[in-house]
This record gives structure tokens, C-alpha cells and sequence, in this order.
């Protein structure tokens, strides 16, 4: 069982459209971060979250952690080319600092 | 230059061969990681370092093996390379201290892609 579920796992869209993928899991976790890979390089941080309920911006980008701290949203507004990447979800499984990663969100934006 | 430099970045070899991939930092940190990465499996730790003297295993290291050479060195060997090895492998680190765990930013390198056939 996989302790992050990622959805959609692919996504293509037009530019200019608004969209959200969902980071989900049974468990509580104290933060959940997100991370963006763009094609032929490695993953980036985007944001971290730390509290239930915690909305944070980043541009076009709004992250939303859950009241319940199980489960992640983010959400993209008028989406353009430059966005098109793969969405990483990622978790502490404990007090060390491996971070366990959901399978990802593949987001295509079509110019 | 990067902080996080990974060679070689391409890498094709044949079944049983002994391959080597070097990770290197200039961040300063103390903690080094190394993931794969397949299709519709995201990315998964093989091994990973929180010194020079502490490496531990990650989730799939079976067929790996690994060597800290200093704080801003950690290769990662496949001693008998196979097929079902081949795939994008990613080196990161992070700076650890006092931060929460799950607050610890990792920070990757480029990645290598290795095929083996």
C-alpha cells in the first residue's frame, strides 16, 4: 500500500486553465512538502506545510494542507507552459529525515 | 556552478558490468541521499548518509552499494549491473540540525541515466 496517493496521475490541459492535484494517505503526518521536477532535471522544493488547515501561496500556486493533516491540495491558477512538470507530494516517515515521495502528478500545459 | 553535480549524466552499459555514479555538493551538508527513479514508481531512496561515518539503507538496496568519501562526496556502485537496473538515478542532500524532521529541504542533483542492457 502506498502511503501517498497522488491524483490525477497525468493531466494535460490548455493554457490559461485552473487546475488542482491531491496528495492523499490513511496517515497524520507533521508536515507534507511539495516538490516540482521539470523534464531532464531534478526535483525542486516548493513548499512545505506544517499545520492542519495551513493555505500557503507561492505566485499562481496555492497548497492547502488538511484539517486533519492526512491529505494535500495544490492548486494551479491560469496555468501556463513554464508549469508543466511532474508534481512531487513528500513525507517525513518518522523523526529522521528520509522523505518518503507520493508517484507524482504529471501536469502537461498546452500552449 | 551547481551545488549538487552528478556524473556521469548518461551511462549505457552492458549485463554484469560494475558501474560507479558520483554525487558531489558544495551546500555544506552534512546529509546525502541517493533515490531511483522509475516510470509509475516515483522516486525511491536506495541508500542514504547523515556523516561521513553513518550510511544506512534506504528501501531498495538490494544489487547497491555505497561509499562516503568525505562530507561532500557519496558514489553510489552497481557491482554486477542488470537490465531491470536501468532507470534515472538522482543524488540529493539536505543540511539536517535542528529543523523538524519533514522540514529538511533535499535538494537533488540533475540525475543520471543509466541503461543497462
Amino acid at each position: 500500500t502506498q502511503l501517498l496517493e497522488q491524483s490525477p496521475q497525468f493531466l494535460s490541459i490548455q493554457e490559461g486553465e485552473n487546475l488542482t492535484v491531491y496528495c492523499n494517505s490513511s496517515s497524520v503526518f507533521s508536515s507534507l512538502q511539495w516538490y516540482r521536477q521539470e523534464p531532464g532535471e531534478g526535483p525542486v522544493l516548493l513548499v512545505t506545510v506544517v499545520t492542519g488547515g495551513e493555505v500557503k501561496k507561492l505566485k499562481r500556486l496555492t497548497f492547502q494542507f488538511g484539517d486533519a493533516r492526512k491529505d494535500s491540495s495544490l492548486h494551479i491558477t491560469a496555468a501556463q507552459p513554464g508549469d508543466t512538470g511532474l508534481y512531487l507530494c513528500a513525507v517525513s516517515g518518522g523523526s529522521n529525515y528520509k522523505l518518503t515521495f507520493g508517484k507524482g502528478t504529471l501536469l502537461t500545459v498546452n500552449p | 556552478d551547481a551545488d549538487v553535480t552528478q556524473t556521469p549524466r548518461n551511462r549505457i552499459t552492458k549485463t554484469g558490468k560494475r558501474i560507479m555514479l558520483e554525487c558531489s555538493q558544495t551546500k555544506g551538508h552534512d546529509r546525502m541521499y541517493w533515490y531511483r527513479q522509475d516510470p509509475g514508481l516515483g522516486l525511491q531512496l536506495i541508500y542514504y548518509s547523515f556523516d561521513v561515518k553513518d550510511i544506512n539503507k534506504g528501501e531498495i538496496s538490494d544489487g547497491y552499494s555505497v561509499s562516503r568519501q568525505a562530507q561532500a562526496k557519496f558514489s553510489l556502485s552497481l557491482e554486477s549491473a542488470i537490465p531491470n537496473q536501468t532507470a534515472l538515478y538522482f543524488c540529493a542532500t539536505s543540511a539536517g540540525g535542528l529543523a523538524p524532521a519533514g522540514t529538511d529541504t533535499q535538494y537533488f542533483g540533475p540525475g543520471t541515466r543509466l541503461t543497462v542492457l
